[in-house]
């Protein structure tokens, strides 16, 4: 298995306030994703890396925003929560980006009260 | 644009029967790439298969097999001999050559498959 980690796994906060969420690899990938994954929508990418403080925008951006300052870590934040960024979160990783195979996180399932 | 459809939402079926899900493509492109992923009850995604659009010959791999065609623009996935294992949201995804750089990994809905014991 890819060694990829998510933390925190579980999540609850209120509107309005800040999340940052983490995805650590020790895979040494250079790509790094964030999806989230909601009910009727599949999986959809947010953003993603393809080096440290190299990042773009995905389908899903509004409302997040991320950081990579190393290789092996990948950070989200959400700088002020809404309820419709309730989801599941998925970090993924890839040795050269698309259309290489992606390996997956556990996932962080996070909940805006 | 690209689109994957996978209009099975669920299916159930009994132990030990075979069984397909569809996917279905829309692109523009004539280079692009097939995925299929697994999704068990755990939560993780899991990495089944990547296929080329200039690569139309079927892949078997156990009791997995893929069905690629172009003329109908459809990735199929079947499970022989299905095992409660199999349990799991089965996703579809597509990423074209055009937006090779942008990263651009569309995904299915997806099925989520229930095999009965």
């Amino acid at each position: 298995d890819a060694g990829i980690t998510q933390s925190p796994r579980h999540k609850v906060t209120e509107t309005g306030t800040p999340v940052t969420l983490r995805c650590h690899q020790t895979e040494n990938h250079r790509y790094m994703y964030w999806y989230r994954q909601d009910p009727g929508h599949g999986l959809r990418l947010i953003h993603y890396s393809y080096g440290v403080k190299d990042t773009d925008k995905g389908e899903v951006s509004d409302g997040y925003s991320v950081s990579r300052s190393k290789t092996e870590d990948f950070l989200l934040t959400l700088e002020s929560a809404t309820s419709s960024q309730t989801s599941v979160y998925f970090c993924a990783i890839s040795e050269a980006g698309v259309p290489n195979e992606q390996f997956f996180g556990p996932g962080t399932r996070l909940t805006v009260l | 644009a690209q689109k994957v459809t996978q209009a099975q939402t669920e299916i159930s079926v009994v132990e030990k029967e075979d069984v397909t899900l569809d996917c279905v493509y829309e692109t523009r492109d004539t280079t692009y790439y097939l995925f299929w992923y697994k999704q068990p009850p755990s939560g993780e995604l899991v990495f089944l298969i990547r296929r080329n659009s200039f690569d139309e010959q079927n892949e078997i791999s156990g009791r997995y097999s893929w069905n690629f065609q172009k003329s109908t623009s459809s990735f199929n996935f079947t499970i022989t001999a299905s095992q409660v294992v199999d349990s799991a949201v089965y996703f579809c995804a597509l990423s074209e050559a055009s937006n090779f750089g942008n990263e651009k990994l569309t995904f299915g809905t997806g099925t989520r498959l229930t095999i009965i014991p």
